[in-house]
């Protein structure tokens, strides 16, 4: 079974360029998460989506950033203008529906490093 | 208070050592508890879920303690590849806007 895909690896872009994510789940899973995760941190829930629906975006900073997940499978994040406190892995996650609870193991990708100079 | 707080470490043990982790949560009506290992510049991966009657999944065993608030883990018969960040997290109902919410993770460094 494939696992959750993310492109670029890895990126270095100056403060204030603009920088976007791609990150395609496992397929069959409607929940798709994005996370932030700072050197020395846990991950840090940004936005989740349930299908193509927004789940919860309460700590995503929307002045900067943004995500769509069209057509309910593949998504992208983007950061515009980038600060240098941006810098950090991002993280993209997949789960089955799960119910009324968190039960379902989140798979997630290998990450995009963003380092902003 | 932190949602999650875990000691960050580095548990510093020897091959073979015993090795217990806790992690408290603020949140009372939290409902799911998992234990995922990020070894060093990977993603995080799921180590076991955490049930109200504990769990063993081999030298691993999970217990949760929702009096206190805590939940832990031990690692028995410790390995070198045991050597990674392991990340408590905490996830509450989901329609009262609840996140799964992650730690920042206890590093465990196993020495031969």
């Amino acid at each position: 079974e494939a696992g959750v895909a993310q492109s670029p690896r890895y990126k270095i872009i100056e403060k204030r360029q603009s920088v976007a994510f791609w990150c395609n789940p496992i397929s069959g899973h409607a929940t798709l998460y994005w996370y932030q995760q700072i050197l020395g941190q846990g991950p840090k829930l940004l936005i989740q989506f349930q299908n193509n629906g927004v789940v919860d975006d309460s700590q995503l900073p929307k002045d900067r950033f943004s995500a769509e997940r069209l057509k309910g499978v593949d998504s992208t994040l983007k950061i515009q203008p980038a600060k240098l406190e941006d810098s950090a892995v991002y993280l993209c996650a997949s789960s089955l529906d799960g119910g009324r609870v968190f039960t379902d193991t989140q798979y997630f990708g290998p990450g995009t490093r963003l380092t902003v100079l | 208070r932190k949602e999650v707080e875990q000691d960050p470490g580095p548990f510093n043990v020897p091959e073979g050592a015993t090795v217990a982790f806790n992690c408290t949560y603020s949140n009372s009506a939290s409902q799911s508890f998992f234990w995922y290992r990020q070894d060093c510049r990977k993603e995080p991966k799921l180590l076991m879920s955490v049930y109200s009657s504990g769990n063993e999944d081999g030298r691993f065993t999970a217990q949760l303690n929702r009096a206190s608030q805590y939940i832990s883990l031990l690692i028995r018969d410790s390995k070198l590849s045991d050597s990674a960040t392991y990340l408590c997290v905490v996830g509450g109902l989901k329609s009262s806007g609840d996140k799964l919410t992650f730690g920042t993770g206890t590093r465990l460094a196993v020495r031969p």
